[in-house]
Parts: C-alpha cells; sequence; structure tokens
C-alpha cells in the first residue's frame, strides 16, 4: 500500500534562504508525482508535475527532483520570500492518467519571516 | 479561462438542510474530480467524471451525496439532509485524460474550494 510522508511538517525560515522541503514515498511503481501549494482557507494550486520517467522539473524559483528507487523527492525554493508562506503538498499517482488514485502527503507548513 | 472555478465559495446551513455546490472546470478538460479535504489532512477522493459519465464513486461518498456533470462540462456535487460531519472543503479538480497524446500529462488543476460549514 502507498504510503507518502511529508518531512518537516512545519518550517519557519528567514526570508532569502534556500530551502528544500522533503516528500517521500514506499511504493517507487508511480506514475506521476505532483507538487502542490494551498493558502489558508483556499483551493490548491499546482507547482510542478514530473512523470515517472522524469527526474526534475523547473519552474522560477522552484526545483523539483524525484528519485524513484529512493522514493524520494524534493522541492528546492530558492531566495524564499514572504509570499511562499503556505503550505505545501505532494501527491503521488500510481495508475496513468487516473487521479483518483492519488496518495496524499500531510504537507509541510512554510513560514518565510520578513 | 481562467482555470477552474467553483461556487459558492462558503456555505452555513443548518442541519438537515440541502446544500448544492457547482464546479466549471478548465474547458478543454474531459476529467472532473471531487475531493472533499478536512483540516490539517490531505485532499479525500469523492468521484470523478470522464465526459459525462460518473466513472467511480469512494465509498466515503455515502446515499445522501449526489454529483451529476449532464453535458459533460460543468457539474454539482449535491448533499441531502446535511450533518455536522460533512463539514469540510470540498475540492473540484480537472485534468486532460487521452491515449495516445503527449498532452496527457495527468496534471490536476483544482478550484478554490467550497467550504461548508454545517450548524
Amino acid at each position: 500500500k502507498q504510503e507518502v510522508t511529508q518531512i518537516p511538517a512545519a518550517l519557519s525560515v528567514p526570508e532569502g534562504e534556500n530551502l528544500v522541503l522533503n516528500c517521500s514515498f514506499t511504493d517507487s511503481a508511480i506514475y506521476n508525482l505532483q507538487w502542490f501549494r494551498q493558502d489558508p482557507g483556499k483551493g490548491l494550486t499546482s507547482l510542478l508535475l514530473i512523470q515517472s520517467s522524469q527526474r526534475e522539473q523547473t519552474s522560477g524559483r522552484l526545483n523539483a527532483s524525484l528519485d524513484k528507487s529512493s522514493g524520494r523527492s524534493t522541492l528546492y525554493i530558492a531566495a524564499s520570500q514572504p509570499g511562499d508562506s503556505a503550505t505545501y503538498l505532494c501527491a503521488v499517482s500510481s495508475s496513468a492518467g487516473n487521479n483518483r488514485k492519488l496518495i496524499w502527503g500531510l504537507g509541510t507548513s512554510l513560514a518565510v519571516n520578513p | 479561462d481562467t482555470g477552474v472555478s467553483q461556487d459558492p465559495r462558503h456555505k452555513i446551513t443548518k442541519r438537515g438542510q440541502n446544500v448544492t455546490f457547482r464546479c466549471d472546470p478548465i474547458s478543454e478538460h474531459n476529467r472532473l474530480y471531487w475531493y472533499r479535504q478536512t483540516l490539517g489532512q490531505g485532499p479525500e477522493f469523492l468521484t470523478y467524471f470522464q465526459n459525462e459519465a460518473q466513472l467511480e464513486k469512494s465509498r466515503l461518498l455515502s446515499d445522501r451525496f449526489s454529483a451529476e456533470r449532464p453535458k459533460g462540462s460543468f457539474s454539482t456535487l449535491e448533499i441531502q439532509r446535511t450533518e455536522q460531519g460533512d463539514s469540510a472543503m470540498y475540492l473540484c479538480a480537472s485534468s486532460l485524460s487521452r491515449l495516445a497524446t503527449t498532452a496527457n500529462t495527468g496534471e490536476l488543476f483544482f478550484g478554490e474550494g467550497s467550504r461548508l460549514t454545517v450548524l
């Protein structure tokens, strides 16, 4: 049974720091992994999606990596800003094109202090 | 198209009342999903549609819940005889799923959610 774990559960950093959020999964037979951002009381914003055949994806200050063999993904945020404060969730899909089987982590709550 | 939109954003109701939420997905997306999220938890799958066909319902979805997507575009989620345990954020998401196309990334796009409070 696939399980997704995110560490740490909460993180507080000063503005400008580079930081890494971790996501680990127990079954390496995944189709893709997606990182989302969620602001309090809001929906989820897709940040990056990595297909199982890919090693990393980049968007602006964000870089996500995937190592299927070790069951890990990291989300790297460069030069953090107070506007990056949010909860970051990763979700793993084990079925091609069917997101009903997304398995979610509980998220990392990030606070970037000015 | 500006993304997935949901309405209303927040609904407060008394126990026993019926509520309905609407979701308008990204226009070219053929798959539409409903999830439920409670505080501190990840989203829980409720049901999904491919075009107008409802292909799966979670066991979380009791008989009081019904979802429709009559024309393969917008969808509604109705909860009858609401209970306090139904209080949650109801999230809609859409994705593009077609066979034999490199455009089928499976990427999921969410709306802002509809928060339900049952008093």
